[in-house]
């Protein structure tokens, strides 16, 4: 079965600090779903990447997907409060199936 | 556009008893999906259905948990009897596959989930 590990599994970054956390898979991704889940809420859905080398951004949100694509990682630019969470990304096993999730990475950000 | 609807949001419960977690995914959505997430993990996949069909519930423990979603639409997921370690949140997903409309990729939809505690 397909492991994914998430690192670091928790951070606590200082407002206006940039920060990465990194997703990798013991298998090839065929896609790679990144979530933000906030404490005692779903799960909410940011951005996926099916090519190796795909690149998408959001706000201040940029994720990637490396060349043999076994490895994504998020990059948040100047963090500000609101991006406190949980990051979990999520591989896809097959068309239509369920997501085979990482343990999670939680993000603090301090003022 | 309404969300995925999920009810009761908080239960406790002591070990032994039988408790039912309600769903309502978004209207048109065929795929829905239960997954259990256990404090500090991610998600695991408990029962997957398409319409009234069961796709996936290799990873459901038959002896205690049953799901239903008769009608297509709404689902019910019951744990019969509880145990200490069934203490999770219960999140209900649903999406449009097999009917992507276009999109290359299956976006799930998360409703808010349930936080079980078993004592």
């Amino acid at each position: 079965s397909q492991e994914l590990e998430q690192s670091p599994q928790s951070l606590i970054v200082q407002e206006g600090k940039n920060l990465t956390i990194n997703c990798t898979s013991s298998k090839t991704l065929y896609g790679l779903y990144w979530y933000k889940q906030k404490y005692g809420e779903g799960l909410i859905f940011l951005m996926m990447l099916q090519k190796g080398g795909e690149e998408k951004s959001h706000e201040k949100i940029t994720a990637k997907l490396d060349e043999k694509k076994q490895q994504s990682s998020l990059h948040i630019t100047a963090s500000q409060p609101s991006h406190a969470g949980i990051y979990l990304c999520g591989a896809d096993v097959g068309s239509g199936y369920a997501l085979n999730f990482g343990k999670g990475t939680s993000l603090l950000v301090t003022p | 556009e309404a969300g995925v609807a999920q009810s009761p949001r908080y239960k406790i419960i002591e070990k032994r008893q039988s408790v039912a977690f309600w769903c309502n995914p978004i209207s048109g959505h065929a795929t829905l999906y239960w997954y259990q997430q256990i404090l500090g993990q991610g998600p695991k996949l408990l029962i997957q259905f398409q319409n009234n069909g069961v796709v996936d519930d290799s990873q459901l423990p038959k002896d205690r948990f049953s799901a239903e979603r008769l009608k297509g639409v709404d689902s019910t997921l019951k744990i019969q009897p509880a145990k200490l370690e069934d203490s999770a949140v219960y999140l209900c997903a649903s999406s449009l596959w097999p009917n992507l409309a276009g999109v290359s990729y299956n976006e799930q939809f998360f409703g808010p989930g349930t936080r079980l505690t078993v004592l």
